[in-house]
């Protein structure tokens, strides 16, 4: 029944190392985000895809980098983690359709999130 | 630059004791107005969508309204239940159509 669901919830590792953190969603939505939200609990976007396609690149270092394989999926792999990067990731949904000027139920909904800590 | 501010950034009442949680925007062009709820060591949960000017919605102890530059939630005889994060975000009407968050209201209701 979970609408958008996240792997790991809790991920611990040394700098330098690679991660992957992995994002499904079952509401047949065609856009998929991640965020992350820092120690103020701030929200800030890291990256948006629409049908696949990649629409929000933030600035975001280049050792984070998306893959949507499907509509439904949207992974998040990060290469040589830095102690900065300790925080929580959301991956979200939402229903744009293909980012029609006129929104329809276009809320978002989240996953539970993954907190990442960096050692 | 396109910018969400919440205020209060933290707020203590009393059960029954009614309030309002203020979002304010600045955005070259609104597509949607959002309120969030979130709990802790959990991802936000969707409140409320407006999408232009005199908009109202209500949900429960919960009104949410819209003017072109802020949007209030006000919390009517609040429960120790309604204690959370609340967030506001905006989406703004350019070709990304880019949601924007504020920092967020600690609510935090006291039996």
């Amino acid at each position: 029944d979970t609408a958008v669901s996240q792997t790991p919830k809790y991920l611990v590792t040394q700098m330098g190392n690679d991660k992957s953190i992995k994002c499904e969603q079952n509401l047949g939505h065609d856009t998929m985000y991640w965020y992350k939200q820092d120690s103020k609990k701030f929200l800030k976007i890291m990256f948006s895809y629409n049908n696949k396609e990649l629409i929000i690149n933030e600035t975001v270092p280049n050792r984070f980098s998306p893959k949507s394989p499907d509509k439904a999926h949207l992974n998040l792999h990060i290469n040589s983690l830095e102690l900065g990067d300790s925080a929580v990731y959301f991956c979200a949904s939402s229903q744009e359709g293909s980012m029609s000027p006129l929104p329809t139920y276009n809320e978002q909904f989240f996953g539970p999130g993954t907190r990442l800590t960096v050692l | 630059e396109d910018q969400v501010t919440q205020s209060p950034e933290a707020l203590r009442l009393q059960e029954g004791e009614s309030s309002s949680l203020n979002c304010s925007y600045t955005v070259s062009g609104l597509r949607g107005l959002f309120w969030y709820r979130q709990d802790p060591g959990k991802g936000p949960e969707f409140l409320f969508t407006l999408y232009s000017a005199g908009e109202e919605k209500e949900k429960e102890r919960l009104k949410a309204t819209l003017t072109k530059k802020e949007s209030f939630l006000h919390i009517t005889a609040p429960k120790p239940e309604d204690s959370a994060t609340y967030l506001c975000a905006v989406q703004e009407d350019s070709g990304t159509y880019k949601y924007i968050f504020g920092t967020g209201t600690r609510l935090k209701v006291l039996a």
